[in-house]
Order: structure tokens, then C-alpha cells, then sequence
């Protein structure tokens, strides 16, 4: 069964403490795995889409790494406006198939 | 959030009324899906549609739950006879024929009492 967890579930940060979130997936193939934000009532915000192990893309303080069984977001010197919950989810290849599978998110609190 | 919108933002119905969740997708975006987010719980897939076509309805319950996307107009989530379980967060989100990135709404927040 295909399948994204994600680690840890809540992490409290001082503001410029470095940090790396991590999502681990078991999948039949992987078509892309996404990043995404997700602030209290609202609807998740894109962040990167990584499609094949060694892949990196940044954005900001952010930068995302991907492996063939796992993928990190990494957060340089996290500010308090960094806080949220950070989602990962994979996309697989089959067919037709676009749904994504979702991990539970990390919740991250950046205390200025 | 790129454009997608979903109404109504809120919306609260007694147990055995029917909900209408709207959704008009990104400009230039042909595919929508539906996701649901219970608290505490992840985001679960519903259904796929195109215009006019379900593509994917594996994550739909069988019974009281319906979506289309007609040719004309927004994307539609029906739910009927609603029950207190039904309250949840329902996401809309679109994505280009080509592309993969999948863009989300708001969210339409529905409570049953």
C-alpha cells in the first residue's frame, strides 16, 4: 500500500535555528513528490515538486532534497513568519492516476 | 493560491440537509480534484474530473456523495442527507493538462449540527 510519513510531527524552533523536516514514502512508482505549506485555515500553498532522486530545488530559506525512499525540507534560519504546517505528498504513476497521498504534515513554530 | 476559487468559504447545515460546494479552477486549468481534511487527520483524495468526464472517483463515498464539472460553469461537490460526520474541510484544486503541480482553493468549511 502506498504511503508518506512524515517526521516529526511538531517542532518548535528559535528564530535562526536551522532544521530539516523529513517525509519518508513507500510507493508502487513514483511519478513526483510535493511540498506544500499549509497556515490555519487556508487551503495548502505549492512549494516545489521534486520528480527524481538527487533532485533539489530552493526557495527562500527552504530548499528540498529527495532520495529514493525519502525527501527533506530543509529550513535555513527559519523566521517566525516560517511558522506552519509543512505537507509532503507523492504522486504516483498509474495510468490516469493524479491523486495525491498525503503525509500528516510537521507543524513548525518559529518563536522569535 | 493561485487563483483557485471555492464557495462558500463556510457553511453550516442540519443533519439531512443537502451541501453545494463550488469550485472554479486556476484560468487555463481543465483538471479539478476534490480532497477532504477531517481535524487531525490528512488530507484524503475524493475525486478527479475533467470537463465533463470523472476521471477518478475511487476516494468518493458510494453513497450521498456526487461531483461534476459540467462544460459551463464551476465545478460542483454534492453531498446529501449530510450527517455529523460529513463536517470537514473540503479542498478544490486545479492542475494544466500538462503540468503536475496541483494549485489549492481556500477550502469550503462545512459543519453539520
Amino acid at each position: 500500500e502506498d504511503q508518506v510519513t512524515q517526521s516529526p510531527e511538531a517542532l518548535r524552533l528559535q528564530e535562526g535555528e536551522s532544521s530539516s523536516l523529513n517525509c519518508s514514502y513507500t510507493v508502487s512508482g513514483l511519478r513526483g513528490l510535493f511540498w506544500y505549506r499549509q497556515d490555519p485555515g487556508k487551503g495548502p500553498e505549492f512549494l516545489f515538486t521534486l520528480y527524481s532522486a538527487g533532485e533539489e530545488k530552493e526557495k527562500e530559506r527552504l530548499k528540498a532534497t529527495l532520495t529514493k525512499k525519502e525527501s527533506f525540507l530543509h529550513i535555513t534560519a527559519p523566521k517566525p513568519e516560517d511558522s506552519a504546517t509543512y505537507l509532503c505528498a507523492v504522486q504516483v504513476n498509474a495510468g490516469n492516476n493524479r491523486k495525491l497521498i498525503w503525509g500528516l504534515g510537521t507543524s513548525l513554530a518559529v518563536n522569535p | 493560491n493561485a487563483g483557485v476559487m471555492q464557495n462558500p468559504r463556510h457553511l453550516v447545515r442540519r443533519r439531512g440537509q443537502e451541501a453545494r460546494l463550488r469550485c472554479s479552477p486556476m484560468k487555463g486549468h481543465s483538471h479539478v480534484y476534490w480532497y477532504r481534511q477531517l481535524p487531525e487527520e490528512g488530507l484524503k483524495f475524493m475525486v478527479y474530473l475533467q470537463k465533463e468526464n470523472i476521471i477518478d472517483e475511487s476516494g468518493m463515498p458510494k453513497e450521498r456523495f456526487s461531483a461534476e464539472f459540467p462544460k459551463e460553469g464551476p465545478s460542483i461537490l454534492r453531498i446529501q442527507q449530510v450527517v455529523r460526520g460529513d463536517s470537514a474541510a473540503y479542498f478544490c484544486a486545479s492542475s494544466s493538462g500538462t503540468g503536475n503541480t496541483i494549485y489549492f482553493g481556500e477550502g469550503s468549511w462545512l459543519t453539520v449540527v
